[in-house]
């Protein structure tokens, strides 16, 4: 069945770079998703990526797609304090037509 | 863009009495909402797909009798958990495709559930 992986924890300093990734299984995907998700809160989308593209650059965000080996990563420059939530990755499953979350990676973000 | 208003954001019930919440898209018609559960420090769980005017798709596990789903109007999905009991206190979520939308989906803030 469709699964999708990410790691749990990342941490790094205020002004770094940080580098969330996620893989996925199911090939039919065909849109892959980022949210984000603050303490209590629901899911607010960061950005999206179309499977037939390898990169999308939106302000701060960049996400990677590599959808031979099903990868995908989100890129946050230059991470501020406010960033710290947990980031889920999603995929689109053409076979389902579900939405399939992976597990959250909680982003924390050191002054 | 697009809005899922969710209501109650928190809601703590004693066991055995039943809880609505209620997810309505604000500008647009969905005729298709998810329901999620999520469990602290967890993934979102879908737990059902609720089409406007039929019956809804439950996933595997997913009790119908005690997770009641309607989807009366294209602007309005309820669940309703039925007979609460502490087990089911948890986080819910729901979501609508929109229809026509790049990005696919928008979701509801969230129901804290507390069965005390």
């Amino acid at each position: 069945g469709e699964d999708v992986e990410q790691s749990l924890f990342l941490s790094v300093r205020e002004g770094d770079s940080s580098v969330i990734n996620c893989t996925y299984t199911d090939s039919s995907s065909t849109y892959l998703y980022w949210y984000k998700q603050e303490p209590g809160a629901g899911l607010q989308l960061l950005t999206y990526i179309f499977s037939n593209m390898d990169m999308k650059q939106d302000q701060r965000l960049t996400v990677l797609l590599n959808k031979k080996d099903k990868h995908l990563s989100l890129r946050i420059a230059d991470t501020q304090t406010g960033d710290s939530a947990i980031y889920f990755c999603a995929e689109f499953s053409g076979n389902t037509g579900k939405l399939i979350f992976g597990q959250g990676t909680t982003l924390q973000v050191k002054p | 863009g697009a809005v899922v208003s969710q209501h109650p954001s928190r809601v703590i019930c004693k066991s055995g009495t039943s809880v609505k919440i209620e997810c309505r898209s604000l500008d647009f018609q969905a005729t298709t909402m998810f329901w999620y559960r999520q469990f602290p420090k967890q993934s979102l769980m879908l737990m059902a797909t609720s089409n406007e005017g039929s019956k809804a798709t439950y996933e595997q596990g997913v009790e119908k009798d005690k997770f009641l789903i309607n989807h009366a109007s294209l602007t309005l999905s309820t669940l309703t958990v039925t007979s609460a009991h502490p087990e089911d206190s948890s986080f819910y979520i729901c979501s609508a495709r929109v229809q026509g939308a790049s990005y696919g989906y928008t979701f509801g803030s969230g129901t804290r559930l507390t069965v005390v």
